[in-house]
């Protein structure tokens, strides 16, 4: 069976863009994350969301939103990017309400 | 979610066990400890997890103490492809219902193997 996947593996973007990132999760996966991870830190958790509504957002700026669709894949979306905003973005996905996620190779975003 | 604890980095030889000790000494009644890794610029991936018994799988083991204050991943024959990052994370086990289960990841410690 095929793993998370996500697109686009790469992406440069200058400051004030917009940026748009996607994320198919395995297939009977019902829940998403995301999570971004600035270079030499852990991940941190953005956002999850469970048969199309979100169930949690962690501490980022109403700049960051997402959603589901109901083929469960998802969308993290980015407008007025900063320089900080430039990390690996990552998606994972678990069956239900469970701490077993898997992840996707990320989408490696650079803002300039 | 309780904190953790680990050492920033630590090295093993290949064919060697590489023992990644964890403290959290915070943790409670239902929370579990689960550990992770992520090879360079891959996504993290699952390794194993526990609650008080000590767990094995394909591959590791997690050894928890009675007090559960600390634990230890045990990658028993060390190869160069364990390099990695490895993450010690406590949190409540598995919920049902699709509630809020996000993973609150520290630094993790650099394991690298050296031939």
């Amino acid at each position: 069976d095929a793993g998370v996947t996500q697109s686009p593996t790469h992406l440069i973007k200058t400051r004030g863009q917009q940026v748009t990132l996607r994320c198919s999760p395995i297939s009977g996966h019902k829940s998403v994350s995301w999570y971004q991870q600035v270079l030499g830190q852990g991940p941190q958790f953005i956002f999850q969301y469970y048969e199309k509504e979100e169930r949690g957002r962690g501490n980022f700026p109403d700049r960051f939103s997402a959603r589901q669709f109901p083929n469960y894949s998802s969308e993290l979306n980015v407008n007025a990017l900063l320089l900080g905003d430039s990390a690996l973005y990552l998606c994972a996905s678990s069956l239900r309400g469970e701490s077993r996620q898997y992840f996707g190779p990320g989408t490696r975003l650079l803002v300039l | 979610d309780a904190k953790t604890t680990q050492p920033p980095s630590m090295d093993c030889a290949e064919g060697r066990a590489a023992n990644l000790p964890c403290n959290h000494s915070t943790i409670s009644g239902n929370e579990y400890v689960y550990w992770y890794r992520q090879i360079h610029s891959q996504g993290p991936q699952y390794i194993i997890h526990g609650l008080k018994n000590n767990e094995t799988n394909e591959m590791a083991s997690l050894i928890i103490t009675e007090d559960r204050k600390s634990s230890t991943l045990i990658l028993p024959h060390a190869t160069l492809r364990d390099t990695a990052v490895y993450y010690c994370i406590v949190r409540p086990g598995p919920i049902s219902g699709g509630s809020n289960y996000k993973l609150t990841f520290g630094k993790g410690t650099l394991l690298t193997v050296n031939p």
